[in-house]
């Protein structure tokens, strides 16, 4: 499978500390994307790097890639607890057929 | 996301039994997925069209079967629904291969 893996499966921190979140994947890609899912509810889309990029920033959301470990991290820095979700990574593979390819998910939860 | 909406949210059926889940979208979008989410298991795309005229097949899609009426719809059937069918089940909408995906809230099915 050429699913991505993310790295924690879970991850517990307190409000106002920095949450950080791995990916791996196996083969090449066009880019790479990160994505919330609050409890039982559709994915929301956060940032999206592509394969030439090396860093991205988001308000709070930072997100590297480094194509040559093949593997992306995404820092929420003083995170608040309407952060805690699942956050997915997703890739876009070359010659994937345009499409996404999901990892299986972090759990964060930030508590008060 | 409002612009992408999925009935029914939830239903319950019997094995054995024709179900159709649709999707709906105001976008303007022209590609269109079917993705099923399992605990534990990231999301896996079922069927993904890119016009009117496109249907592919994706990762999973023994079992389903799909139907793209108009650029604004896209409706996934289980011909015969198994317990193992049981699931979240997401439709997501997008611009281009460049461009994130926007999801509906999901349809939770189960089969029993």
């Amino acid at each position: 499978s050429q699913q991505g893996e993310e790295d924690p499966q879970a991850l517990s921190i307190q409000e106002g500390e920095n949450a950080t979140m791995n990916c791996s994947y196996k083969t090449s890609i066009n880019n790479l994307q990160w994505y919330r899912q609050n409890s039982g509810r559709g994915l929301v889309h956060l940032i999206l790097i592509r394969s030439n990029e090396r860093e991205k920033h988001s308000g709070r959301l930072r997100v590297t890639l480094d194509t040559s470990k093949k593997s992306s991290s995404l820092l929420i820095t003083a995170s608040r607890a309407a952060d805690t979700a699942s956050y997915f990574c997703a890739t876009d593979f070359t010659g994937g057929g345009n499409k996404l390819t999901f990892g299986t998910g972090t759990q964060l939860k930030v508590e008060l | 996301d409002a612009d992408v909406t999925q009935t029914p949210r939830n239903r319950i059926t019997k094995t054995g039994k024709r179900i159709m889940l649709e999707c709906s979208q105001t976008k303007g979008h022209d590609r269109m997925y079917w993705y099923r989410q399992d605990p534990g298991l990231g999301l896996r795309l079922i069927y993904y069209s890119f016009d009117v005229k496109d249907i592919n097949k994706g990762e999973i899609s023994d079992g389903y079967s799909v139907s793209r009426q108009a650029q604004a719809k896209f409706s996934l059937s289980l011909e015969s629904a198994i317990p193992n069918q049981t699931a979240l089940y997401f439709c997501a909408t997008s611009e281009d291969r460049f461009i994130e995906q926007f999801f509906g809230p999901g349809t939770r099915l189960t089969v029993l």
